[in-house]
């Protein structure tokens, strides 16, 4: 079973930094999946890679295969970018293929 | 939007009691998943379909039966509520685009078990 790790697990900043949230993982993948979860919501698919980069925005996803690692970054963050980040990564196995991490509670000041 | 609905979104029951949750899908997905979300955990497949009347255990299944009757719903039933299962329970659909994997997530449903 893939092991997945987020971090950090909580992350408060102010309005305007540069935000990274990182997941790390621990076997080979086939894609890798950034969801993004607000207070009391549902879960929204952000992004979804196998290699290289994504941008969307103000949202940047990369993943470095070799590193088993992949980052999300936020530029210009804003308070509705408040939320839980959530990392799953599809390697296959089990009966739907995806670990997913804990998440990255993120809450951005004004 | 891939139209997935749950029902009911939120409900309080007691210890004991049967309860049944609905995801309804609109677009003809094969793929249906049942997950719970707790506190400290990671989202944990409870079942799965890939067809109608094919339906398969999960890592967290224990206490929880599925029915696949037709295409566009996928129903998760406690037989006996425990408090043990008070949790969000989320219900998607998979999606390949492209060759790719993509997911889509119900709202949600939450229980809360006394």
């Amino acid at each position: 079973k893939n092991e997945v790790e987020q971090s950090p697990q909580n992350l408060t900043a102010q309005e305007g930094e540069f935000i990274t949230i990182n997941c790390s993982y621990s076997v080979g993948i086939s894609a890798l999946h950034w969801l993004q979860q607000h207070p009391g919501g549902g879960i929204v698919s952000l992004f979804m890679l196998s290699s290289g980069k994504k941008k969307h925005g103000r949202l940047i996803a990369t993943i470095n295969i070799q590193e088993k690692h992949s980052s999300l970054h936020i530029t210009a963050s804003h308070p509705r970018d408040s939320a839980v980040y959530i990392c799953a990564v599809h390697s296959g196995g089990g009966a739907d293929g995806l670990t997913f991490g804990k998440g990255t509670h993120l809450i951005i000041q004004p | 939007d891939a139209g997935i609905t749950q029902s009911p979104r939120h409900k309080v029951t007691e210890t004991g009691t049967p309860v049944t949750l609905r995801c309804h899908q609109t677009e003809n997905h094969r793929y249906m998943y049942w997950y719970r979300q707790d506190p400290g955990h990671g989202l944990r497949l409870i079942h799965y379909s890939y067809g109608v009347k094919d339906t398969d255990k999960g890592e967290v299944s224990d206490g929880y039966s599925v029915s696949r009757s037709k295409t566009e719903d996928f129903l998760l039933t406690l037989e006996s509520a425990t408090s043990s299962q008070t949790s969000v329970y989320f219900c998607a659909i998979r999606d390949s685009i492209a060759g790719a994997n993509v997911l889509t997530f119900g709202a949600g449903s939450r229980l809360t078990v006394l």
